[in-house]
């Protein structure tokens, strides 16, 4: 089974820009979530989509946006790019049925990560 | 809120000798899940172990074993007979509640040396 994939892998901004990034998780994964990692702030959720719609959102604002399509496939966009945004960013995704709920199921909210992709802001 | 705490940013250790990296863990969640991952210098997450709050015993995966000590509330990674290509940076992350998400520590960069 493939795993998640990311694209494009590497990728070379100005201040100002947009950019938009993808995922495509593991076949038959319908939770995606975006991480943001950098060597001052470490990893850092960004949010995390299922089944198209936003569950959980980090504190990032707002030029950070996310969608999921009806596939699967997530897409991050990032507008008016900053220094600051330069960063791995890492997309997670996780098989149906998982999760540590109230219930105290013991069931994993696994993630599996793809490569990431790595922005640079110039 | 959830916390995870990793306080040795580096550590080193001889081939085939065992080595610990420590994570403490804080959170208000009645049941969560705690995970190590490892990230090489490529910069890809690898998933090792996870370990439930409700399960009685702890976890292990082939060279890797979760210590899981709920009451002082960590849960360290043991790695056993330590290889070269252990060398890489090591997440702690808790997950718990309805939030879908992982929590992060700093990491521990480990370097296996020959």
């Amino acid at each position: 089974k493939a795993g998640v994939t990311q694209t494009p892998r590497y990728l070379i901004k100005t201040r100002g820009q947009q950019v938009t990034l993808s995922c495509s998780p593991i076949s038959g994964h319908r939770s995606v979530s975006w991480y943001q990692q950098t060597p001052g702030q470490g990893l850092q959720f960004l949010f995390e989509y299922f089944s198209e719609t936003q569950r959980n959102k980090g504190n990032f604002p707002g030029r950070f946006s996310g969608r999921q399509f009806s596939n699967s496939r997530s897409e991050m966009n990032v507008s008016t790019l900053e220094l600051g945004d330069s960063a791995l960013y890492l997309c997670a995704s996780s098989p149906p049925g998982t999760g540590v709920g109230v219930s105290g199921t013991s069931s994993p909210y696994e993630q599996y990560f793809g490569p990431g992709t790595r922005l640079t802001v110039t | 809120a959830q916390k995870i705490t990793q306080t040795q940013p580096g550590m080193f250790v001889q081939e085939k000798e065992a080595v610990t990296l420590d994570c403490t863990y804080d959170t208000s969640d009645p049941s969560y899940g705690l995970f190590w991952y490892k990230q090489p210098s490529s910069g890809e997450m690898i998933f090792l172990i996870y370990q439930g709050s409700y399960d009685q015993q702890n976890a292990t995966e082939g060279r890797y074993s979760l210590n899981f000590q709920k009451a002082r509330k960590s849960a360290n990674l043991v790695i056993s007979a330590s290889q070269l290509g252990d060398s890489a940076m090591y997440f702690c992350a808790i997950s718990g509640g309805s939030n879908y998400k992982l929590t992060f520590g700093k990491g521990t960069l480990l370097t296996v040396n020959p």
